[in-house]
């Protein structure tokens, strides 16, 4: 079955800095793999998604995610980080004979101090 | 891209009651789905809304309690029947793309609060 994990609850980060969030994926055959964000008392918006080709994947608002095959991982990046930034991430897979059926993560909440 | 609309977007329920929910898509797709998301808590998938045929659910959710109705490419209801205070969460929609380029759409979400 597929699945993602993202092991964090929580990132803390000053504005500037660096952020990760990190994600990891167990699945049959090749991964759909993608990065929404939920602001407060709003829906999810897309950020990135890998499908094939290069391993880095740019996406909205600055974000990127490095698809790792041998680590199994999809991690979250941004060089630097703006307060404007936290909110919930989710990290999510589709389904192996459905693209469109996805399976989240549990959310990893993101806090960019100033 | 697909704007997706939801409405309610909030809703304060009595349980016992039954509320059904929205979901206006401004374009025809394919496939729409139902996600729930509990207090705190990930979405979970409740059901693919098909058009013109039963709605397929997922493992743990049955048509009883979350009856789904798909007339048209555009247009869903999810219905939560005999609401108790287990059923309070986000209820959000989402459409698909046409292909793994496409991306999945989501609703606003419509915030449910069973008394």
């Amino acid at each position: 079955a597929q699945s993602v994990a993202q092991p964090e609850d929580q990132v803390n980060v000053a504005e500037g800095n660096p952020l990760t969030v990190k994600c990891t994926y167990s699945v049959s055959g090749n991964p759909y793999l993608f990065w929404y964000v939920q602001y407060p008392n709003r829906g999810l918006q897309f950020l990135l998604k890998y499908i094939t080709g290069d391993n880095l994947v740019k996406g909205s608002y600055g974000f990127e995610a490095e698809f790792n095959k041998s680590q199994t991982s999809f991690h979250l990046k941004k060089p630097s980080a703006l307060v404007s930034d936290s909110a919930l991430y989710f990290c999510a897979v589709s389904a192996l004979y459905n693209f469109n059926k996805f399976y989240f993560g549990s959310g990893t909440k993101l806090n960019v101090k100033p | 891209s697909a704007v997706i609309s939801q409405k309610p977007s909030r809703d304060i329920c009595q349980r016992g009651t039954s509320l059904t929910i929205q979901c206006q898509v401004d374009s025809q797709v394919t496939m729409m789905f139902w996600y729930r998301q509990q207090p705190g808590q990930s979405l979970t998938l409740i059901a693919t809304a098909n058009q013109g045929s039963e709605a397929t659910y997922e493992s743990g959710f049955v048509i009883d309690k979350f009856p789904i109705s798909r007339p048209n490419l555009t247009f869903s209801t999810l219905t939560v029947s005999n609401m108790s205070p287990e059923d309070s969460s986000i209820y959000l929609c989402s459409a698909d793309g046409q292909d793994p380029q496409e991306t999945q759409y989501f609703g606003p979400g419509t915030r449910l609060l069973v008394l």
